[in-house]
């Protein structure tokens, strides 16, 4: 079974650092791209960036470029999602998900399936 | 960015109904959108991709269609399961795009 399995939910404060995990099993972790996926309490799914594990190639959207960055290790066939200096703004669930194709400078023509379980973030002093 | 645009926001219907979603593009995306169920405090799922094909193992009271810039999503009968927030996506262009989702509410 195709499985990816999320680290646990967080609690922070402003302007500290968090690194968040997304663990894949059942397949060939270096040979799918991994996405991640924010979802601010109460709204809407917000695509953020992608990962391809076999040469840690990404993409971000240009609302997250520079504000996260993603990465992966497949050593442990784990991708991850981080913060330098977290906002109170960054307070939302935080998905992952394997992507089904591939994806090229302008597009990623494929879908989401599955979906990790999400990493509830909450930052809050 | 490719902005998607559902209707209606919220939507509410009694068991047996047939329930439709639409999604709208501000450009064109060929066939190139997905649609995705999210049940409260559960990760999306996804039911429908390239517009029109059913995901393994969904029932097949859901389906899709469109290409260009309008999209339908149809449940032709509403099960007491299906309450839950739908959402399509695109995936012509980057950045990846969704729509606002409709919350779907049982009468």
């Amino acid at each position: 079974e195709v499985q990816l399995v999320q680290s646990g939910a967080e609690v922070k404060k402003p302007g500290e650092s968090l690194k968040i995990s997304c663990k894949g099993s059942g397949y060939s972790f270096t040979s799918y791209w991994i996405g991640w996926v924010r979802q601010m309490p109460g709204k809407g799914l917000e695509w953020m960036g992608i990962i391809y594990p076999g040469d840690s190639e990404t993409r971000y959207s240009p609302t997250f470029q520079g504000q996260v960055t993603i990465s992966a290790d497949t050593s442990i066939s784990t991708a991850y999602l981080q913060w330098s200096s977290l906002k109170a703004s960054d307070t939302a669930m935080y998905y992952c998900a394997r992507h089904g194709g591939y994806c090229s400078t302008t597009t990623c023509p494929a879908w989401f399936d599955p979906w990790g379980q999400g990493t509830l973030v909450t930052v809050s002093s | 960015d490719i902005q998607m645009t559902q209707s209606p926001s919220s939507l509410s219907a009694s068991v047996g109904d047939r329930v439709t979603i639409t999604c709208q593009a501000s450009q064109e995306i060929t066939k190139y959108l997905n649609w995705y169920q999210q049940k409260p405090g559960k990760a999306p799922k996804l039911l429908i991709y390239d517009a029109s094909i059913l995901d393994t193992g969904v029932p097949s009271r859901f389906s899709g269609s469109g290409s260009g810039t309008d999209f339908t999503f149809t449940i032709s009968t509403l099960q007491p399961e299906d309450i839950a927030t739908y959402y399509c996506q695109q995936y012509d262009t980057l950045p990846i795009t969704f729509g606002q989702g409709t919350k779907l509410e049982i009468k």
